[in-house]
């Protein structure tokens, strides 16, 4: 089975930190994904990537950036971390096909900014 | 892609069948309709999908009506492990994809 992994499973920051969340994927997926999970509003798309530095926006990209230097990585990137960017991160990764929808889920990244 | 619709929870009794509903009305033709699951504290987790025809798997099945315009995932004999935030999502087919996630259903299965 695939397998998405999140670097970390809880993460504490404070106002103003530069913070790295990192998201390996095991099956040579070409496209990967970043989401965050707030109560009531479901999952929100905040980038994706369909190959090796190659990035689009999601849509909520705003206070994000992403990197992707080598396919099975992708890097979730808060440049100056607020307090309205505490959530849930999820990655996900996939393999394009017509008839192969099926995203892959890490267990996701619960963010606290202080 | 097209809208869905479903109700923010349900209940359903252990070993009883879990139905649950999906409305998407403005469904085009070349949408497949995918179910997702997210159990509490993890990532969402694929369970089925399908463009017309009703579609089986280990999991769940997936009843499609005529029209297309809904759906209705089934969960055959729910457990407690199956309670669960249920998301429909209609999609269109292809290489790039952006899957949609709303809020979802949240079943609750009682003992």
């Amino acid at each position: 089975d695939v397998k998405v992994t999140q670097s970390s499973r809880y993460l504490v920051k404070r106002t103003g930190e530069k913070v790295f969340l990192e998201c390996v994927q095991d099956m040579d997926h070409e496209n990967m994904f970043w989401y965050r999970q707030d109560p009531g509003l479901g999952l929100r798309l905040i980038y994706f990537s369909y190959d090796v530095k190659m990035k689009e926006k999601g849509d909520i990209p705003e206070g994000y950036s992403v990197s992707r230097e080598k396919k099975e990585r992708f890097s979730l990137i808060l440049e100056s971390a607020s307090t309205n960017q505490t959530s849930m991160y999820l990655c996900a990764s996939h393999r394009p096909g017509r008839n192969n929808e099926k995203l892959f889920f890490g267990s996701g990244t619960q963010l606290s900014v202080l | 892609d097209a809208k869905t619709t479903q109700p923010t929870s349900m209940d359903c009794a252990e070993g009883r069948a879990a139905n649950l509903p999906c409305n998407h009305s403005t469904i085009s033709g070349n949408e497949y309709v995918y179910w997702y699951r997210q159990i509490h504290s993890q990532g969402p987790q694929y369970i089925i999908h399908g463009l017309k025809n009703n579609e089986t798997n280990e999991m769940a099945s997936l009843i499609i009506t005529e029209d297309r315009k809904s759906s209705t995932l089934i969960l055959p004999h729910a457990t407690l492990r199956d309670t669960a935030v249920y998301y429909c999502i209609v999609r269109r087919g292809g290489a790039t994809n952006k899957l949609i996630f709303g809020t979802g259903t949240l079943l609750a299965v009682q003992p």
